[in-house]
């Protein structure tokens, strides 16, 4: 196990509503990313959360947005639900600041858009 | 542009052989790369790492992978494969002037027959 939570772990949503899901980070790690994971694809960067600021973001528009928490904890929110949204949804965490660093990933969330 | 390419997208062996899956990159820099696994319905759970030093690099569950800077290529290894094997395998390359986000291949699915 990672130590890094995500909730819930299967969503099913109708296409125009918001969703947000949650991401617990592991102990020490200040930084949070989030990734899309198609199926049967490869996950995708959506963005990071570095010390509550957003530090990078993939090319996702701006109904995917995110949060970070002084307690390191973060969500991802998504508006206006499309049909291909649907997807697993995985957050990484990591002790960002430094370059030799890896991603510790959580169990994802699976959403269904209907 | 930064990609990761896994040209194998199913690849199946007899429990006990020998595996290689391979996986090329591109990017202007020294890589840092990842392989990753990931089990149906579940996260991603980190193989092994290639930061600096030694191209040899050993991994969890008997795993290793060999980084070729000549050839772009960080391709895993395997001597003998157990039916627990059987998993998607992920291989990334981590951009650090990016927020630290990870570039994913597609994957490379891995069946085991006994």
């Amino acid at each position: 196990e990672t130590g890094v939570t995500q909730s819930p772990t299967h969503l099913i949503k109708t296409r125009g509503q918001q969703v947000t899901l949650r991401c617990s980070s592991q102990s020490g790690h200040n930084t949070v990313s989030w990734y899309q994971q198609a199926l049967g694809q490869g996950p995708q960067f959506i963005f990071q959360y570095y010390r509550e600021e957003e530090n990078g973001r993939g090319n996702f528009p701006p109904r995917f947005s995110g949060l970070q928490f002084p307690n390191y904890s973060s969500e991802l929110n998504v508006n206006a639900l499309e049909l291909d949204d649907s997807a697993l949804y995985l957050c990484a965490s990591s002790l960002g600041g430094t370059m030799n660093t890896e991603a510790f990933f959580g169990q994802g969330t699976r959403l269904t858009v209907v | 542009a930064q990609s990761v390419t896994q040209p194998d997208i199913h690849i199946t062996v007899s429990e006990g052989a020998s595996l290689e899956l391979r996986c090329n990159y591109s990017y202007g820099a020294t890589p840092y790369l990842f392989w990753y696994v990931q089990s149906p319905g579940q996260g991603l759970q980190l193989l092994l790492k290639y930061f600096s030093g030694d191209t040899l690099v050993q991994g969890i569950k008997g795993f290793e992978a060999e980084f070729k800077r000549s050839q772009s290529s960080f391709n895993l290894r395997k001597p003998s494969v157990h039916w627990s094997d059987a998993a998607e395998y992920f291989c990334a390359v981590g951009v650090y002037n990016q927020g630290g986000k990870l570039i994913f291949g597609q994957g490379t699915e891995l069946s085991v027959k006994p």
